[in-house]
């Protein structure tokens, strides 16, 4: 089992702020030749609400997905940024890797507003 | 609009049994595959189950494994889950999420969530 941890587990930014959020697998994340790219991805979660997909293939943005957010990474190092923090980012992050079963998820960071 | 609406959730005592439902609409069901992820109270996201198009290839998370059981019916655009030997660890939100089409898929819709609570 591929196991992710996240880092830090709670930033304190203010809107317009750029968060750096960062997810590291115990193992390589498998990645597919054809197309480019790792089975990784970050969801958004807001209080009440059903996760939301932003980044998939390590780094392509999911559909509706502002382009203030961008991931990067490959192997066993992942990062999630927000450049100029929305009112609306405020939430928890989680990211996940779906190459190999189970497909696991990392425990979380929360942006919260400083 | 593309949905997923779950349901069957609600309160079972330890060692009972309750099946989930997740009905789609507003695209082809028969053409994507399925997860459930679950979560605890204040806790995070825990994968649970993937099923592919045909029901032919299944995983599990060891927690469930051997209770729990995924299916699905193209006909009826539903996505099960039996679950089975309840335990209170198994008390959680669950969300029926879809992968999304083509390669580096990911779970691109999720449904709203149906609580369950395993409790005496």
């Amino acid at each position: 089992e591929i196991v992710l941890t996240q880092s830090p587990g709670t930033l304190s930014l203010s809107p317009g702020e750029r968060a750096t959020l960062s997810c590291r697998a115990s193992q390589s994340v498998r990645a597919t030749q054809s197309v480019g790219g790792s089975y990784f991805a970050w969801y958004q979660q807001k209080p009440g609400q059903a996760p939301r997909l932003l980044i998939y293939g390590a780094s392509s943005r999911a559909t509706g997905i502002p382009d203030r957010f961008s991931g990067s990474g490959s192997g066993t190092d992942f990062t999630l940024t927000i450049n100029k923090l929305e009112p609306e980012d405020f939430a928890v992050y989680y990211c996940q890797q779906y190459g190999s079963s189970p497909f696991t998820f990392g425990p979380g960071t929360t942006v919260d507003i400083k | 609009e593309v949905v997923l609406v779950e349901s069957g959730g609600g309160l079972v005592q330890p060692g009972g049994s309750l099946r989930l439902s997740c009905a789609a609409s507003g695209f082809t069901f028969s053409s994507y595959e399925f997860n459930w992820v679950r979560q605890a109270p204040g806790k995070g996201l825990e994968w649970v189950s993937f099923i592919d198009r045909s029901g032919a290839t299944i995983f599990y998370a060891d927690s469930v494994k051997g209770r729990f059981s995924i299916s699905r019916d193209n006909a009826k655009n539903s996505l099960y889950l039996q679950m089975s030997s309840l335990r209170a660890e198994d008390t959680a939100v669950y969300y029926c999420a879809r992968d999304r089409p083509g390669p580096l898929d990911a779970f691109d819709i999720w449904g709203q969530g149906t609580m369950v609570t395993v409790s005496s």
